[in-house]
């Protein structure tokens, strides 16, 4: 079961710059769209959100864009810092589900 | 700042016995979620729960599963008769909203099952 589709396991980047992260998902009744952050030994942590009536949403540092015809997500980080060094997760929920469909995740390490 | 608690933080288990993964979800929270991450996979549903009843399920969660809110302030997934492919972090999650997918979640309960 692949609805959501993190490819890439890993990304590493300097300080400061910018860190992309990508997320393909397959159901398009998805239609709410979230990004976790994970870090050792903690439960994953709610980062930011995108319903799909919209196409970008920024919370200070991150951004979320959506292309639903693309059925492709990405969260941007900018600018990267060493704290951000964790797993980030995609996730999507269908409308009037409670289920959470998580991706594999994404290793992402900010060098300092 | 309040947050989700789990109990305990790594149970070992024979296979066959009964585990009990207990979870205290942040206190105004309404809606109370279980799920599993075996390991090197992804984060999977298990159940949702609102108002005292099962409110989703996966399919994982099968006849051996069972959940509970016995007070008002536990949440608890019941394994009754554990097995090896039960191996992997429980993690609990509360809601104060449905249906935003916004989830508070514990650090998670860690079982093996030899």
């Amino acid at each position: 079961d692949q609805q959501v589709k993190q490819n890439s396991p890993s990304l590493s980047v300097q300080e400061g710059r910018i860190s992309i992260l990508n997320c393909d998902y397959t159901n398009s009744m998805f239609d709410y769209f979230l990004w976790y952050k994970k870090y050792p030994a903690e439960g994953p942590t709610f980062l930011i959100s995108i319903s799909s009536i919209k196409d970008k949403n920024e919370d200070g540092r991150f951004t979320v864009f959506l292309n639903k015809s693309a059925k492709h997500l990405s969260l941007h980080i900018v600018p990267s810092q060493p704290g951000d060094s964790a797993v980030y997760f995609c996730a999507a929920s269908e409308g009037g589900s409670e289920k959470l469909v998580f991706g594999k995740g994404m290793k992402l390490t900010v060098n300092p | 700042e309040p947050e989700v608690t789990q109990t305990p933080s790594h149970q070992v288990t024979q296979m066959g016995q009964e585990v009990i993964l207990r979870c205290v979800p942040i206190s105004n929270h309404l809606y109370f979620y279980w799920y599993r991450q075996i390991l090197g996979q992804k984060v999977e549903f298990l159940v949702s729960f609102y108002n005292n009843e099962i409110s989703e399920k996966s399919e994982i969660f099968d006849d051996q599963f069972s959940v509970e809110r016995p007070d008002g302030s536990n949440f608890t997934l019941k394994i009754r008769s554990t097995k090896l492919e039960d191996s992997a972090m429980y993690f609990c999650a509360s809601s104060e909203i449905r249906g935003t997918g916004e989830l508070f979640f514990g650090e998670g309960s860690r079982l093996t099952v030899l």
